[in-house]
């Protein structure tokens, strides 16, 4: 049980350049999440998917497009990659536990764009 | 618009001692708090959580205090140890799954 997986975990980029963020999750979660955190921050959310099949404007969505390619994986897509956009980002899924919300987030892709 | 805000950057504390971490809030629609801690290189991990209806949730050496009307919580980490070292996210939701996170604390337990 892996739980959360992203790949890769790093990656340099240069300005116009375009790649794709890997998540897989194996808990069979329904929603899956994409963050970026940057410093003083904290975490944004940027796109996510409540279900299969269906996808979700977080905050800070401009620049990104996402894939819920089935339920276990869900990628991020940069299609012309901007400075502003150097971050970690992690991906996340969510359970039910209790009667509250809990994510579980994959260990991160850290993104440098030059 | 920073709805949820983490005040302190850091906080330091010696190790045995209470840590005391807050946060507030400007949604009164948020409805279910948690707290997140964070090692370098790594994912953010649930620490707990309150719902709304309570004022107070522990698990082990962490409690979560909720005050409603000052939309304030905080967490509460006794004894502190050096594990604990970390930076302490809390975070708040109003629908399914959907979170809005702190800047984060960077707490320091020293030996």
């Amino acid at each position: 049980n892996a739980g959360v997986t992203q790949t890769p975990k790093f990656q340099v980029l240069k300005t116009g350049q375009s790649m794709t963020l890997q998540c897989a999750q194996d808990m069979n979660h329904n929603s899956m999440y994409w963050y970026r955190q940057d410093p003083g921050m904290g975490l944004r959310l940027i796109y996510y998917s409540a279900s299969e099949g269906t996808t979700d404007k977080g905050e800070v969505p401009n620049g990104y497009n996402v894939s819920r390619l089935n339920k276990r994986e869900f990628s991020l897509r940069l299609e012309s990659a901007a400075p502003s956009q150097t971050s970690v980002y992690f991906c996340a899924s969510y359970r039910l536990a209790g009667g509250g919300d809990t994510q579980y987030f994959g260990p991160g892709t850290r993104l440098t764009v030059l | 618009d920073q709805q949820v805000k983490q005040n302190s950057p850091s906080l330091s504390v010696q190790e045995g001692r209470i840590s005391i971490l807050n946060c507030d809030y400007t949604n009164s629609m948020f409805d279910y708090f948690l707290w997140y801690k964070k090692y370098p290189a790594e994912g953010p991990t649930f620490l707990i959580s309150i719902s709304s209806i309570k004022d107070k949730n522990e698990d082990g050496r962490f409690t979560v205090f909720l005050n409603k009307s000052a939309k304030h919580l905080s967490l509460h980490i006794v004894p502190s140890q050096p594990g604990d070292s970390a930076v302490y996210f809390c975070a708040a939701s109003t629908s399914y799954g959907k979170l809005t996170f702190g800047q984060g604390t960077i707490l320091t337990v020293h030996p």
